[in-house]
């Protein structure tokens, strides 16, 4: 089974622009989380779809969005970026949602690396 | 609401000693509780898991006990290897998915 991809690898983007990012899960996974990694504020939970629904979002502004498709691919989506977005963000894929209760294993792509200039 | 707390290193070790990362969780109901490894330049893998109270996940030599009275998931390894440098995250689901700060380890030669 391919594992979880991610693209691209590395963006670079000015201020005040927007960015999409994209994930493509394991075949049959229906969650995609995402985090934004950074070392100051470590791996942070951004949010995450199962299903094409939204099911948990974390502690950021509204500038941070994404979707689900029916393929279970997702993007997320930074608008109106800040040089302190500048992180390495990650897609995580599992079978089942968080909120089913735990006990999954999430796995991991290589991470989108975003630099904001 | 949930929460992990890690012991954040850095950790230096020489090959072939024993190796404890700390980590307690903080959490309503019974969380599940991982260990992730991250390997310079890639993504975060699961390296083990418990489900419920006094599990023992290992794997690779690694073991970690879940331990609800003291809320605790400590990661531990008899002897350490050059290729076991990286950093491990703690990390617990329940409801949402929360990681302690990471732990950087080096082992030298």
């Amino acid at each position: 089974k391919a594992g979880v991809t991610q693209t691209p690898r590395y963006l670079i983007k000015t201020r005040g622009q927007q960015v999409t990012l994209s994930c493509s899960p394991i075949s049959g996974h229906r969650s995609v989380s995402w985090y934004q990694q950074t070392p100051g504020q470590g791996l942070q939970f951004l949010f995450e779809y199962f299903s094409e629904t939204q099911r948990n979002k974390g502690n950021f502004p509204g500038r941070f969005s994404g979707r689900q498709f029916s393929n279970s691919r997702s993007e997320m989506n930074v608008s109106t970026l800040e040089l302190g977005d500048s992180a390495l963000y990650l897609c995580a894929s599992s079978e089942q949602s968080h909120k089913r209760g735990g006990g999954d294993e999430q796995f991991f792509g290589p991470g989108t690396r975003l630099t904001v200039l | 609401g949930n929460s992990v707390t890690q012991m954040e290193g850095p950790v230096t070790l020489s090959e072939e000693a024993f190796l404890t990362i700390n980590c307690t969780y903080t959490a309503t109901g019974y969380p599940s509780l991982f260990w992730y490894v991250q390997y310079p330049g890639e993504g975060l893998q699961l390296l083990l898991k418990a489900t419920k109270a006094d599990d023992k996940g290992s794997n690779k030599g690694f073991e970690a006990t879940y331990r609800k009275e003291t809320t605790s998931f400590h990661l531990e390894k008899g002897s350490v290897q050059v290729s076991d440098s990286a950093v491990y995250f703690c990390a617990l689901s329940n409801n949402d998915m929360r990681f302690g700060a990471g732990t950087r380890l080096t082992v030298k030669p």
